[in-house]
């Protein structure tokens, strides 16, 4: 079955801490592979993308995520976070169909100073 | 202004009764899509729209109508609005091209009493 699976559903950090978000996706969805933001009360803001070629993607704000064919992960990194990162994130893959995505549950990044 | 809109924005509604939430994009986008947010469950497909006059059911169809007259237009009506209904509703939409990603909406959080 196709699945986007979103190891931790909540991670506090500290501000200029490092953090990973991660995800794990099924290999049965292709691999156009996505990470959101969603700040509160707002509407979900497309971060990165991954669709082929380097393995590393930078996105906005200072994220970048590394897709990992053999593990089948697609991990979400950001260097020092700052407090305005605290969010919910979502990971999702192209369903092959309809244009659809797959959503992982979300993990809720909580920067605290 | 460019973009996807929803409205209204929020909404409080009895049971029973009937409400649509609207969504807009400028785009011309072929593909729309309602999600419903709830604790826990992250975002679900409710429908979607391939062109105008094109619509098919998610993840969770039930309770729900929509239609399709035109192509930067999809609203969602809940026929008779249950208190399971009450949650926050994200429109979305997606060009034909790769690599499908989706835009969001700024939600409509609809509370049903």
């Amino acid at each position: 079955a196709q699945s986007v699976t979103q190891l931790d559903s909540q991670v506090p950090v500290f501000e200029e801490a490092p953090v990973e978000l991660r995800c794990n996706y099924s290999s049965s969805v292709s691999v156009y592979l996505f990470w959101y933001v969603q700040y509160p009360n707002q509407g979900l803001q497309l971060l990165l993308k991954y669709l082929s070629g380097s393995t590393l993607v930078k996105g906005i704000n200072g994220f970048e995520a590394e897709f990992n064919k053999s593990q089948t992960s697609f991990h979400l990194r950001k260097p020092s976070v700052h407090i305005s990162d605290t969010a919910e994130y979502f990971c999702a893959a192209y369903a092959g169909n309809n244009r659809k995505l797959i959503w992982g549950l979300g993990t809720s990044l909580a920067v605290n100073p | 202004d460019a973009g996807i809109t929803q409205s209204p924005r929020y909404k409080i509604t009895e049971t029973g009764r009937q409400v649509t939430l609207m969504c807009h994009q400028t785009w011309s986008h072929s593909y729309m899509f309602w999600y419903r947010q709830d604790l826990g469950h992250g975002l679900r497909l409710i429908y979607y729209s391939a062109a105008a006059d094109i619509t098919d059911k998610g993840e969770v169809p039930d309770g729900y109508v929509v239609s399709r007259s035109k192509t930067e237009n999809f609203p969602l009506t809940l026929e008779s609005a249950t208190r399971s209904q009450t949650s926050v509703y994200f429109c979305a939409s997606s060009a034909d091209r790769v690599p499908y990603e989706q835009y969001f909406g700024p939600g409509t959080r609809l509370t049903v009493t």
